[in-house]
């Protein structure tokens, strides 16, 4: 069965760091693979994906993710923290078994301190 | 200006009521989606439609009916066997049954039990 596990609830960093976003994914075939987030009382922006290729993935807003297949995962990664980037992110995947379904993680709060 | 519409943004139903959660979408999309966001819980499928006249349940259809009747629109009804319906519901929507492709999400409905 496809889940997926964000471990994190929260994630604090100060601007201008790195930050990283982590996502562990289990699915029974290769998993297509999403970042999405989420600003107060509004829907899911998408922010980018992974579907073949190259395991480093480039998005919206000078976001990027790294998939690894040994270690199951797919963390959210971005040079320097901006405080506009502060929102709820989620995980999601799918495999290509043929269920018609995006299975997300719980989410993860990022907090970007000035 | 093509996206996804929901209405209304926020909603309150009395307990034993039935209400209704419009989508409509002009993205010329076939697949449409409605997901329960639940606080860490992340989000929930209740019910999908890949085309016209057909649906599909999610994980989580209890208490809840759809219809399809026409590409644009996937309204969702939440009955008053629906034990605990406050919550976020949030309406997606994808060119494909989402094979490799991203979905696309509206700004979210909060339904409040009063």
């Amino acid at each position: 069965a496809q889940s997926v596990a964000q471990p994190e609830d929260q994630v604090n960093v100060a601007e201008g760091n790195p930050l990283t976003v982590k996502c562990t994914y289990s699915v029974s075939g290769n998993p297509y693979l999403f970042w999405y987030v989420q600003y107060p009382n509004r829907g899911l922006q998408f922010l980018l994906k992974y579907i073949t290729g190259d395991n480093l993935v480039k998005g919206s807003y000078g976001f990027e993710a790294e998939f690894n297949k040994s270690q199951t995962s797919f963390h959210l990664k971005k040079p320097s923290a901006l405080v506009s980037d502060s929102a709820l992110y989620f995980c999601a995947v799918r495999d290509n078994a043929g269920a018609n379904n995006l299975f997300f993680g719980t989410g993860t709060r990022l907090t970007v301190i000035p | 200006d093509g996206g996804i519409t929901q209405s209304p943004k926020y909603l309150f139903r009395k307990e034993g009521q039935n209400v209704t959660l419009s989508c409509e979408q002009n993205l010329n999309h076939d697949a449409m989606y409605w997901y329960r966001q639940d606080p860490g819980q992340g989000l929930r499928l209740i019910y999908y439609s890949q085309i016209v006249n057909d649906f599909q349940k999610g994980d989580i259809a209890e208490g809840y009916s759809v219809s399809r009747e026409k590409k644009e629109s996937f309204p969702l009804t939440v009955t008053s066997a629906q034990k605990n319906p406050t919550a976020f519901y949030l309406c997606a929507s994808s060119t494909q049954a989402l094979v490799n492709t991203e979905a696309f999400f509206g700004q979210g409905t909060r339904l409040t039990v009063v």
